[in-house]
């Protein structure tokens, strides 16, 4: 299986910060990485797909960049709305595996 | 605007077998740009992909749950399902349905799950 290791697990940041966090892949995925949000008590939501595509509806303050092992998701400006966990997916292959997780708070 | 909906039965006793639903409204589960899929998460921890199914039956499984669960669907009734076998505590979970959403790319397809179900909630516990 390919593991996903995401950085940092907690970040805290401040409304109009920028917030770029790592997914990191045990084995080269080309571009096959997503990118969700999840709040509390509430299904996952698509925010990038091909690693850096933006998933329509999506502010476009979320970008996805990178490829092989190394994707780095990006928010610029952080708003009130945006603090939630957010999961890498890699779907290369099966089976498809998700990131621990990396949970943004607010400071 | 295609929704899906979990149902199942919330609370199994360890050895049972749990049997869920989703249930596809605003859209139709035979389409050929789409797969459908099981994702779990148990309680504050990370999502775990289970399986995936298309419409003519064709299946892929998690290697670590395979020899516990069956993935089917039914087009009669726009629905797909999952039934895992011989559950434990490590089977509670709230259990997602979705669409993988097979975007197209110029060198084929770019899987990612774009619309989820509410999720069902699945505790074994005798």
């Amino acid at each position: 299986d390919i593991h996903l290791i995401q950085s940092p697990s907690f970040l805290s940041a401040s409304v109009g910060d920028r917030v770029t966090i790592t997914c990191r892949a045990s084995q080269g995925i080309t571009s096959y990485l997503a990118w969700y949000q999840q709040k509390p008590g509430k299904a996952p939501k698509l925010l990038i797909y091909g690693a850096s595509t933006l998933q329509s509806g999506v502010p476009s303050r979320f970008s996805g960049s990178g490829s092989g092992t190394e994707f780095t998701l990006t928010i610029n400006s952080l708003q009130p709305e945006d603090f939630a966990t957010y999961y890498c997916q890699q779907l290369n292959g099966f089976p498809f595996t998700f990131g621990p997780g990396t949970k943004v708070d607010i400071k | 605007q295609l929704q899906m909906q979990e149902s199942g039965p919330g609370l199994v006793k360890p050895s049972e077998t749990v049997s869920l639903t989703c249930t596809i409204s605003g859209g139709s589960i035979i389409s050929s740009s789409h797969y459908w899929g099981w994702i779990r998460q148990p309680p504050g921890r990370e999502l775990e992909w289970i399986a995936t199914v298309y419409h003519d039956g064709g299946s892929y499984y998690n290697p670590s749950l395979k020899t516990r669960v069956t993935i089917s669907v039914d087009t009669s009734k726009n629905q797909f399902s999952l039934t895992l076998t011989s559950v434990t505590a490590a089977d509670t979970a709230v259990y997602y349905c979705a669409r993988d959403g097979r975007f197209q790319a110029s060198d084929g397809y770019l899987d990612a799950f774009d619309v989820w179900g509410q999720g069902t909630m699945v505790t074994v516990s005798s």
